[in-house]
């Protein structure tokens, strides 16, 4: 079974441009949840969905900043005229239910450089 | 809000060595506790988890954590290290009242030396 994948990898952008970033969960898994990971520092919440629905978006470091998941498996992450300090690992993970006590799966995240 | 302290940046262990990494968090109640675990390039690893009952929790690659409510502490244990768990570890708290957000420490870098 593939875990979570997401897709680039590695994206460097000019500052201004916009970017976006997907995610893959792991089939069936109901949750989703977006990270932001800066250097040296410890992810950091972003967004979380159900299904398709984006039940907390709390974690948005500002309005150019936008998730989707529109039938409730793939998850893009949109960052609109990016700015240096967006500069950072974006992790995503998926989760079976809602449940706290199930593992939340983590993908290999996208290292996102804005010059 | 809960967070989540870690107090050592850097660790250098030999292999061979015990290992302790210092987790604190800061919450109202009994939260949920993770340990996870970050090698270049690869996403985060469960290690282990407590939700309640014995404080002493076995995790996998032979990590255990022990949660002591009165020091706010979840420390992170492996009594012999292994070149293999060089490695970036974070403890994460999650409030049980919204239990989907999970709040990380800064982490613990782990050297291992032959």
């Amino acid at each position: 079974g593939a875990g979570v994948s997401q897709s680039p990898r590695y994206k460097v952008a000019k500052r201004g441009q916009d970017v976006a970033l997907r995610c893959d969960p792991i089939s069936g898994h109901v949750s989703l949840f977006w990270y932001q990971q800066a250097l040296g520092q410890g992810p950091e919440f972003l967004t979380y969905f159900q299904n398709e629905a984006q039940l907390d978006k709390s974690g948005l470091p500002s309005d150019r900043f936008f998730a989707e998941r529109p039938e409730g498996s793939v998850s893009t992450l949109k960052i609109q005229r990016t700015q240096q300090e967006d500069s950072a690992v974006y992790l995503c993970a998926s989760r079976f239910t809602g449940e706290v006590y199930n593992e939340q799966f983590f993908g290999p995240g996208t290292r996102l450089t804005v010059l | 809000a809960q967070s989540v302290t870690q107090p050592d940046i850097h660790i250098t262990v030999s292999e061979g060595a015990s290992l302790e990494l210092r987790c604190n968090y800061s919450y109202g109640a009994t939260p949920y506790l993770f340990w996870y675990v970050q090698s270049p390039g690869q996403g985060l690893q469960l290690l282990l988890k407590y939700f309640s009952g014995d404080t002493l929790v076995q995790g996998i690659k032979g990590f255990e954590a022990e949660f002591k409510r009165s020091q706010s502490s979840f420390n992170l244990r492996k009594p012999s290290v292994h070149w293999s768990d060089a490695a970036e570890y974070f403890c994460a708290v999650g409030a049980r009242q919204n239990d989907y957000k999970l709040s990380f420490g800064a982490g613990t870098t782990v050297t291992v030396r032959a």
